[in-house]
């Protein structure tokens, strides 16, 4: 069984750019997560889709950043536009459903903004 | 707002040795705690615990919640080189509809010498 891809593995953008990040859960998982980790600090959850709904999005620090699911398979997490202060590696993971809450995590996407 | 402390930050020891992570939590809700390996790049899934004093074992590894005093311990025993890697420990909430947010602590970095 595949696990949780993300794409790309390392992206460097300047300020006020913009960069795509992209997840693609493990294949049937209706749970798919976000989480940042910015440098020597904990990993901090960013939102939670549920299929193609956002069940919680209250990590999201700002507009600048928008989550989609669309079909509830895989995600795409856009920042526009980049700031210094999101430079960090972003992680994806996944989980089956409600009863089996076990969350399987990607590699991570190390994004730095210059 | 759910807080996890992880202690020691960093820990060296040799092969053989054997060594307990810490972890303390604060959750509003809280319906289970999580371990995770992490090496490289994607955190990789040990232990779910949801019980008091129920002891979760994989190979050298074990680990074992106390609900009461809200801590986690995880233990590895005859330590290898392989061993060496970030732990990190997380919180997960109960209904509503943050279930899905994990909490984590910042991790032990365990290093083993041959």
């Amino acid at each position: 069984e595949a696990g949780v891809t993300q794409f790309p593995s390392h992206s460097v953008i300047e300020k006020g750019q913009t960069v795509t990040l992209r997840c693609d859960p493990i294949s049937g998982h209706d749970n798919l997560y976000w989480y940042r980790r910015v440098m020597g600090k904990e990993i901090k959850f960013l939102l939670h889709f549920v299929k193609e709904s956002k069940q919680d999005e209250s990590g999201m620090p700002n507009n600048r950043f928008l989550a989609e699911r669309t079909g509830g398979t895989y995600s795409t997490l856009k920042v526009q536009p980049a700031e210094l202060e999101d430079s960090g590696v972003y992680f994806c993971a996944s989980s089956l459903d409600r009863v089996s809450y076990e969350q399987y995590f990607g590699p991570g996407t190390r994004l730095t903004v210059t | 707002e759910d807080k996890v402390v992880q202690s020691p930050l960093s820990l060296v020891v040799h092969e053989g040795d054997t060594v307990t992570l810490n972890c303390s939590y604060e959750v509003t809700n809280f319906r289970s705690l999580l371990w995770y390996k992490q090496e490289k790049k994607a955190p990789t899934f040990l232990f779910m615990l949801t019980s008091s004093g129920i002891e979760k074992k994989s190979g050298r590894l074990s680990s074992i919640l106390d609900k009461k005093e809200l801590f986690s311990i995880l233990n590895i025993t005859a330590t290898q080189t392989g061993d060496s890697a970030v732990y990190l420990c997380a919180v997960q909430p109960a209904g509503g509809t943050s279930y899905g947010k994990l909490t984590f602590g910042q991790g032990t970095i365990l290093t083993v010498h041959p």
